[in-house]
């Protein structure tokens, strides 16, 4: 079964810093997504970023991006530029590739908090 | 974007009572939705998974005869906890997964507190 593991329960990061956020995941699937999700106070998931396992280039969305080491089952996020807004419940999920009902696990969650 | 709503985003029942929450995917179709639960602080608990006129599959350990899931249409699904207790409480969350965008987009509704008393 696959498992994905979020080390760090809570992290804090200064305005205007960068931090990054640890996942680490373990599967014996080839082809596979991976997922960065947001949940604020208000508990909605919204999808940070997203990386296809085929893909060597590391997945950007503006101030987001990514460390993806197939090899290691290793992926981070990394914030670049923290904006109050960024504080919330960051999520590392996995799903298969291939499917269309194959499920999302996702890890145990970081809380990042920002200050000014 | 895709949007997915949730009714109602709060409720609150007694112990022995029956609660349905909807989830409707408002402008796509899903072919597929889920069901989560979360504790709070916690992560989202995957109860189920459901496919639009057929069966829900749940997850082990989750009881179907208590959270009873249709999926009626390729834009609506609901759960039913049926005869509720103060355990039941919780945040349920439903994702409806677009058919049609090749990475087969999961879209989040907002969630439903529950509470029973």
């Amino acid at each position: 079964a696959q498992t994905v593991t979020q080390s760090q329960p809570e992290m804090s990061v200064q305005e205007a810093e960068t931090v990054t956020l640890s996942c680490t995941y373990d599967t014996s699937e080839s082809d596979y997504y991976l997922f960065w999700y947001k949940q604020p106070p208000s508990r909605q998931m919204i999808l940070v970023i997203r990386q296809e396992a085929y893909k060597q280039q590391n997945a950007t969305e503006n101030r987001f991006s990514v460390n993806f080491q197939k090899a290691a089952k290793s992926f981070s996020l990394k914030i670049s530029d923290s904006q109050l807004g960024d504080a919330a419940m960051y999520f590392c999920a996995y799903r298969l590739y291939t499917g269309t009902a194959s499920k999302l696990t996702f890890g145990t969650g970081t809380r990042l908090q920002v200050t000014l | 974007g895709a949007v997915v709503s949730q009714h109602p985003s709060w409720v609150i029942c007694k112990s022995g009572t029956s609660v349905k929450i909807e989830c409707r995917s408002l402008d796509f179709q899903a072919t597929t939705m889920f069901w989560y639960r979360q504790f709070p602080k916690q992560s989202l608990m995957l109860m189920a998974t459901s496919n639009e006129g057929s069966k829900a599959t749940y997850e082990q350990g989750v009881e179907k005869d208590k959270f009873l899931i249709n999926h009626a249409s390729l834009t609506l699904s609901t759960l039913t906890v049926t005869s509720a207790h103060p355990e039941d409480s919780s945040f349920y969350i439903c994702s409806a997964r677009d058919r049609r965008g090749a990475g087969n987009e999961q879209f989040f509704g907002p969630g439903t507190r529950l509470t029973v008393l």
